[in-house]
């Protein structure tokens, strides 16, 4: 069975600073990994994914994330962050069905 | 994008009655469809997984005849929560896959049912 490590609870960064937010994977299979980000009251939005090929893959703002099979680990990265980017992010993986992890709570502060 | 709605967003019911949730995906066939809860402050839950046309697949420890899960048409799936109680309170998320083999998943709004 997969799952899915989170090692931050929360990560708070100050505006225009790099962020990186960690998650670590655990699985006797080939899986596909995503990253969904959340906002209060709302329901998930994909923010990028790996299913195969290039192993680092990028979001539309600004966001990337890289597979790294050898240490089991696909943590999102953005180089510059915006208060707009405060949100819950989640990592999953999928094999039979997609298994969550506990969710990192970015805060960014200006 | 695949778009999928939920209906109502958020619902307030008395202890004992039972609430109904839409999902809905607006603009594709679902396949698959999920039912998660998502308790303050943690992941989300899967439920069930349904297919159309068969019987939900409940997860261990969820009650199936608690949670009722229709998937009647290849655009709609139900879920009913029966004889509501407080610590049914939660944010119920559905999602759904668009096809066989398609690994991508597209998540409702959420909605919010609070129990008195």
């Amino acid at each position: 069975a997969q799952s899915v490590t989170q090692l931050d609870s929360q990560v708070p960064v100050f505006e225009e600073a790099p962020v990186e937010l960690r998650c670590n994977y655990s699985s006797s299979v080939s899986v596909y990994l995503f990253w969904y980000v959340q906002y209060p009251n709302q329901g998930l939005q994909l923010l990028l994914k790996y299913l195969s090929g290039s192993t680092l893959v990028e979001s539309i703002n600004g966001f990337e994330a890289e597979f790294n099979k050898s240490q089991t680990s696909f943590h999102l990265r953005k180089p510059s962050v915006h208060i707009s980017d405060t949100a819950e992010y989640f990592c999953a993986v999928r094999r039979d069905k997609l298994v969550f992890g506990a969710g990192t709570i970015l805060r960014v502060k200006s | 994008g695949a778009v999928v709605s939920q209906h109502p967003s958020w619902v307030i019911c008395k202890s004992g009655t039972s609430v109904k949730i839409e999902c809905r995906s607006l603009d594709f066939q679902a396949t698959t469809m999920f039912w998660y809860r998502q308790f303050p402050k943690q992941s989300l839950m899967l439920m069930a997984t349904s297919n159309e046309g068969s019987k939900a697949t409940y997860e261990q420890g969820v009650e199936k005849d608690k949670f009722l899960i229709n998937h009647a048409s290849l655009t709609l799936s139900t879920l009913t929560v029966t004889s509501a109680h407080p610590e049914d309170s939660s944010f119920y998320i559905c999602s759904a896959l668009s096809g066989v083999g398609n690994y991508e998943q597209y998540f409702g709004p959420g909605t919010r049912l609070t129990v008195t």
